[in-house]
């Protein structure tokens, strides 16, 4: 059964540092995997899909890796920054079939001013 | 787009009522997916349709959770009778059929049985 660990659970750091968050996966055979951000009382937002063909995705100050034999998966945030204080969730695409998704219980990130 | 939108955003109810959880996909996606959040499980699929049909419900805790999806820009989620442990975050989320697997959240509607 896959499983999806991410650690730390929570992280605090100072502004303008750089971060680096971990996502475990327990199987290999996935077809992609994602990161998201939660806010408060809000839904996810996507932030970055990598496929399993795929080593990285960068979008401005995210870059993500996946390592698939590892199984293991970072989310890179350079140049922190207050709104970025949110929870950060990684999800992997299993089971080939589109709705699959097994979620990590996240990482709450919180960058202080 | 307005995004996938969510009703009600809380509820609050008593042991025992029924309950049901409404969501409007994004206009033109072939796939909605129920989730549900709670701080032991974190995020859980429930259940998932594609183009109206349910395709994968094995995520649906029991006999006392339905959904439907009567058309394209509809679903509902339904739990007769409810009772205090389905008290969750409950998240509708929709998706093109595109192989991206980018699913769009909706803001999820917070249920408490009491």
């Amino acid at each position: 059964k896959q499983e999806v660990t991410q650690i730390p659970a929570a992280l605090s750091v100072p502004e303008g540092e750089n971060l680096v968050l971990n996502c475990s996966f327990t199987d290999s055979a996935i077809y992609n995997l994602q990161w998201f951000r939660q806010d408060p009382g809000k839904g996810l937002t996507s932030l970055l899909l990598i496929q399993s063909s795929q080593r990285e995705q960068t979008s401005g100050r995210l870059n993500a890796s996946l390592d698939k034999s590892s199984g293991r998966s970072t989310l890179y945030i350079a140049a922190s920054q207050p709104g970025d204080s949110a929870t950060y969730l990684c999800a992997v695409g299993y089971g080939g079939s589109q709705g699959n998704l097994i979620f990590g219980k996240g990482t709450k990130l919180s960058v202080k001013p | 787009d307005a995004g996938v939108i969510q009703s009600p955003r809380h509820e609050v109810t008593e042991m025992g009522q029924e309950v049901t959880l409404r969501c409007k996909p994004i206009s033109g996606h072939d796939y909605l997916f129920w989730y549900r959040q709670t701080m032991m499980r974190g995020l859980e699929l429930l259940i998932y349709f594609n183009n109206n049909v349910p395709i994968d419900d094995s995520g649906m805790p029991e006999d006392r959770f339905s959904a439907k999806m009567p058309n394209a820009s509809f679903s509902t989620l339904k739990i007769q009778p409810s009772e205090p442990r389905d008290s969750a975050v409950y998240f509708c989320a929709s998706s093109r059929v595109s192989g991206a697997n980018v699913l769009t959240f909706g803001a999820g509607s917070r249920l408490t049985v009491l």
